[in-house]
């Protein structure tokens, strides 16, 4: 089965501020993976996804993510924060079917 | 473009009582799922469809049931509600393929159980 860890569950930076969310993973088959935004009150939005291929993957909102397989990590950055980035990020491991593990989540706080 | 729709938003239930949360999704999605999000814990999965006529249980499925009888609705039975119930719960739905696996989630329904 596979599973993710995210590592901090609630990271606090300066507006402008390097955002930088760690993702640990864990599969016994190649995976998919992906990064998921929710707001307050709101269901969950994709901001990325790795399947195959191209090893940095950009997504919505400048935010980005490499994966590692040596690290089997797939940390999230973006350059300089912005208030409206607030908000709580879950990592996702998939086996490309029927079996997607969430992470517990990180609440990231941008303060101006 | 609806995408996954979910009904009621928010409910408070007395404990034993029972209800049913719906979920339906306009994509032709052949894979649907139940997720129960508490805090600090992240999404778990309750039970999840491959198609019309199947399902199988995820994580934490006891206390739930599920059906799918079409490939549009996946409705969440609780039976006798319990305090433990209390979370929000999303559905999802997805297309499993190389280059569209991800899930796209409904809003969510606050469940309150007292």
């Amino acid at each position: 089965a596979q599973s993710v860890t995210q590592l901090g569950s609630h990271v606090s930076v300066s507006e402008g501020a390097l955002v930088l969310l760690r993702c640990n993973y864990s599969s016994s088959v190649p995976p998919y993976l992906f990064w998921y935004v929710q707001y307050p009150n709101q269901g969950l939005q994709l901001l990325l996804k790795y399947t195959t291929g191209a090893t940095l993957v950009k997504g919505i909102n400048g935010f980005e993510a490499e994966f590692k397989k040596s690290e089997t990590s797939f940390h999230l950055t973006k350059p300089s924060a912005h208030m409206s980035d607030a908000a709580e990020y879950f990592c996702a491991v998939s086996d490309g079917n029927n079996d997607m593990r969430f992470g517990a989540g990180t609440r990231l706080t941008v303060k101006p | 473009n609806a995408g996954v729709t979910q009904t009621p938003k928010f409910r408070i239930l007395k404990i034993g009582q029972s209800m049913t949360l719906q979920c339906a999704q306009d994509m032709n999605h052949n894979y649907m799922y139940w997720y129960r999000q508490d805090p600090g814990m992240g999404l778990k999965l309750i039970y999840y469809s491959v198609g019309a006529g199947i399902t199988d249980k995820g994580e934490v499925p006891n206390g739930y049931n599920v059906s799918r009888s079409t490939t549009e609705d996946f409705p969440l039975r609780l039976e006798l509600a319990a305090p433990s119930q209390t979370s929000v719960y999303f559905c999802a739905s997805s297309y499993p393929g190389r280059e569209s696996t991800e899930a796209f989630f409904g809003q969510g329904t606050r469940l309150t159980v007292v």
